[in-house]
């Protein structure tokens, strides 16, 4: 079946270090491949969006990568800070004219 | 500001009392849908409209009712609720007509069934 993963255990980083998510999906070859945030209780918001041709997008200390051969895309956050604890969305659209299709999320806790 | 805007924003209702859950968007966008969100489960889209009197099932219909009459506003309707509709809500737009790229969501109705 398809699925996408996405670490369900939280994550726990000491602050100033980069975090790094993983988003991995199976029977898929998405069009493209996007990674929202949702704190506690609120709607999720983008953050980024990188497409089967790109390897590599940055948003400031945001940085996605996207592995389609390991079917993989990394989601790093450099000199992460508390404000930075939140749980984080990877979404994918299979292809251009399919629905975006979220994971379960990862809990990230940044650590002063 | 483009936003979102769902109401109310908490709701406890008893089983089988009808209720609306609004959601409005500034945004123009063509695209509106609403999922629900249960711990474990993730995001799981009920309803989805890609234009005004246009309305399609998502993953999960059963008990829900919705409506486009302007491009601005989707309500969500449960005509009779029942517990196992306790959730979180959230509506959510987008500029792509396939809903698929930036999608921007309110700040959540969380209900809870009785």
């Amino acid at each position: 079946s398809q699925k996408i993963e996405q670490n369900s255990e939280a994550l726990n980083i000491q602050e100033g270090k980069t975090a790094t998510l993983t988003c991995n999906y199976t029977n898929y070859s998405p069009a493209y491949l996007q990674w929202y945030r949702q704190d506690p209780g609120r709607g999720p918001v983008f953050l980024l969006l990188i497409r089967e041709n790109e390897k590599e997008k940055r948003k400031e200390r945001l940085k996605v990568t996207f592995d389609t051969t390991l079917k993989q895309s990394l989601f790093h956050i450099t000199a992460s800070q508390p404000a930075d604890s939140a749980t984080y969305l990877c979404a994918l659209v299979p292809n251009r004219d399919d629905k975006i299709i979220f994971g379960k999320g990862t809990r990230l806790h940044i650590l002063p | 500001e483009a936003q979102v805007t769902q109401n109310p924003r908490y709701l406890i209702t008893v089983t089988g009392k009808k209720l609306t859950v609004t959601c409005s968007q500034n945004m123009n966008h063509e695209y509106m849908s609403w999922y629900r969100q249960d711990p474990g489960l993730g995001l799981r889209q009920i309803y989805y409209s890609m234009n005004v009197e246009v309305t399609d099932k998502g993953d999960v219909p059963e008990g829900y009712k919705v409506s486009r009459k302007e491009k601005r506003n989707f309500p969500l309707i449960l005509e009779s609720p029942s517990p196992n509709q306790t959730s979180l809500y959230f509506c959510a737009s987008s500029f792509s007509a396939q809903g698929n790229e930036k999608l921007f969501f309110g700040s959540g109705t969380q209900l809870s069934v009785l």
